[in-house]
C-alpha cells in the first residue's frame, strides 16, 4: 500500500521569506510524485511532478521540489513567498510498480503567507 | 487548456433520493477519469477509476452499487449516488487524464461538487 504524510497542518511564512512544505511518502516500489494546490472553492491545480531524472523539479509559480530517495521525501519549496501563495497544498504519490491508477494524497497543508 | 468541469457545484437532496454528478473534460479527450471524495479537513480519497467504454474499477470499501459510475464518452463521466444518506454528504471531486496518457501524467481536476444529504 502507498501512503503520503504531510506532517504540518499549517505553515506560516512572512512574505518574501523562503517557504518549505514537507512531504514524505511510502511505496513498495519507485514513486511518481506530485504537488497540487487548492484555492478556496476551486479544484486542485497541478504544480509539479517527479518522474525520473534530476532530483530537483521546477514547477509553476516559482515552486520547486526536491526528491530525496533515501529520506523518502519530496518537500515543496519557494525562495521568496508571496501573499498569493496562501492556499492548501497537497502532495500525492503513485507507485510506479502498479496498484491503483489514481493518486494517493496527503492530508494537505495550509500555507499562510503573512504580509 | 486542460480544463475539467463538474456539475452541479452544489446539491442538497433528501435522504433516499439519487443524485447524479457530471464530470467533463472541456478541451481534451480523457480515456481515464477518477472520482475522489474529500471529507472536511481530510485528504482526497480515491473512490474509483473510470475508463471510457468499460466498467469502473472501485477501491476497496467503496460500494459499486451505491456509487454508479458511467464513462460513456471521452469527455464525460458521471457519478450517481444512489439512495443517498446523510453519511454520503461530502465533497466529490473528479479528475481526468489525457487520452494515451501514462500513469505518470498529471491529472486535471474539476472544481468539485458539494453534496449535502438531509
Amino acid at each position: 500500500a502507498q501512503s503520503v504524510a504531510q506532517p504540518e497542518d499549517q505553515v506560516n511564512v512572512a512574505e518574501g521569506n523562503p517557504l518549505t512544505v514537507k512531504c514524505t511518502y511510502s511505496v513498495s516500489g519507485n514513486p511518481y510524485l506530485f504537488w497540487y494546490v487548492q484555492y478556496p472553492n476551486r479544484g486542485l491545480q497541478f504544480l509539479l511532478k517527479y518522474i525520473t531524472g534530476d532530483n530537483l523539479v521546477k514547477g509553476s509559480y516559482g515552486f520547486e521540489a526536491e526528491f530525496n530517495k533515501s529520506q523518502t521525501s519530496f518537500h515543496l519549496k519557494k525562495p521568496s513567498a508571496l501573499v498569493s501563495d496562501s492556499a492548501l497544498y497537497f502532495c500525492a504519490v503513485r507507485d510506479r510498480g502498479g496498484g491503483a491508477d489514481g493518486l494517493t494524497f496527503g492530508k494537505g497543508t495550509h500555507l499562510i503567507i503573512q504580509p | 487548456g486542460a480544463v475539467v468541469s463538474q456539475h452541479p457545484s452544489r446539491v442538497i437532496c433528501k435522504s433516499g433520493t439519487s443524485v447524479k454528478i457530471e464530470c467533463r473534460s472541456l478541451d481534451f479527450q480523457a480515456t481515464t477519469m477518477f472520482w475522489y471524495r474529500q471529507f472536511p479537513k481530510q485528504s482526497l480519497m480515491l473512490m474509483a477509476t473510470s475508463n471510457e467504454g468499460s466498467k469502473a474499477t472501485y477501491e476497496q470499501g467503496v460500494e459499486k452499487d451505491k456509487f454508479l459510475i458511467n464513462h460513456a464518452s471521452l469527455t464525460l463521466s458521471t457519478l450517481t449516488v444512489t439512495s443517498a444518506h446523510p453519511e454520503d454528504s461530502s465533497f466529490y471531486i473528479c479528475s481526468a487524464r489525457t487520452s494515451g496518457g501514462s500513469s505518470y501524467n498529471e491529472q486535471f481536476f474539476g472544481p468539485g461538487t458539494r453534496l449535502t444529504v438531509l
